[in-house]
């Protein structure tokens, strides 16, 4: 079936810096790509998403990007705080079912004081 | 706003038993999931429904049956559970890209 990868799988940063993490898909009708923060114990909440009329979108610290032509798309956090540390999953939409996500395997961020 | 409520939020079971998970959502979504989340790892759709009777397998549909009886709610069964499986059942519900996901169901098969 069609897959989101997502790199790096385990990501440790200093407070302050920023962190960045990629994702690939492979289905060039995917047209909307949502980032989820999950914390431990608790369920994923979306935190940022991009449609693909876009190649930039920013909320406060976190920026998204996309390109289309290469499929791929990340998402930066600057200035990191010890409460960004939780997992992050990536998501792109699928051309094969109504509002189906194909959700990437999930980069676990620790932001180190 | 809304909720997206899970029932039970702990499901310790025995090995062949079936096993049945709840979810309400009163966004008054349209679509509903169901993902199976195994420890440190991605989701994966186990069957989503885009309205009240409607049902459609996702890639991890095998073992499993769901069912949706109405707009708000949407259960998930668990034909025969395996022993020592552990994995968190998450619901999600969506209008229409967004999804909102439950709180999960952890599930322990002894």
């Amino acid at each position: 079936g069609e897959q989101v990868e997502q790199l790096p799988s385990i990501l440790r940063v200093q407070e302050g810096s920023s962190a960045s993490i990629n994702c690939s898909y492979e289905d060039s009708a995917s047209n909307y790509f949502p980032w989820y923060k999950q914390e431990p114990g608790e369920n994923p909440k979306l935190i940022i998403d991009i449609r693909s009329n876009m190649e930039r979108k920013q909320i406060q610290e976190l920026i998204v990007l996309l390109d289309k032509k290469a499929k791929r798309f990340s998402l930066h956090i600057t200035d990191t705080q010890p409460g960004d540390s939780a997992m992050y999953f990536c998501a792109a939409s699928s051309s094969s079912g109504s509002w189906q996500l194909i959700f990437g395997s999930g980069t676990q961020l620790t932001v180190m004081p | 706003g809304g909720i997206i409520t899970q029932t039970p939020k702990f499901l310790i079971g025995q090995e062949g038993q079936k096993l049945t998970l709840k979810c309400q959502q009163n966004f008054n979504h349209d679509t509903m999931y169901w993902y199976r989340q195994d420890s440190g790892k991605g989701l994966r759709l186990i069957y989503y429904s885009i309205t009240e009777n409607d049902l459609q397998k996702g890639d991890l549909s095998e073992g499993y049956d769901a069912s949706r009886e109405k707009k708000s709610s949407f259960s998930l069964t668990v034909t025969s559970a395996q022993k020592n499986e552990m994995a968190v059942f998450l619901c999600a519900s969506s209008i229409r890209e967004e999804q909102y996901f439950g709180p999960g169901t952890r599930l322990t098969v002894l």
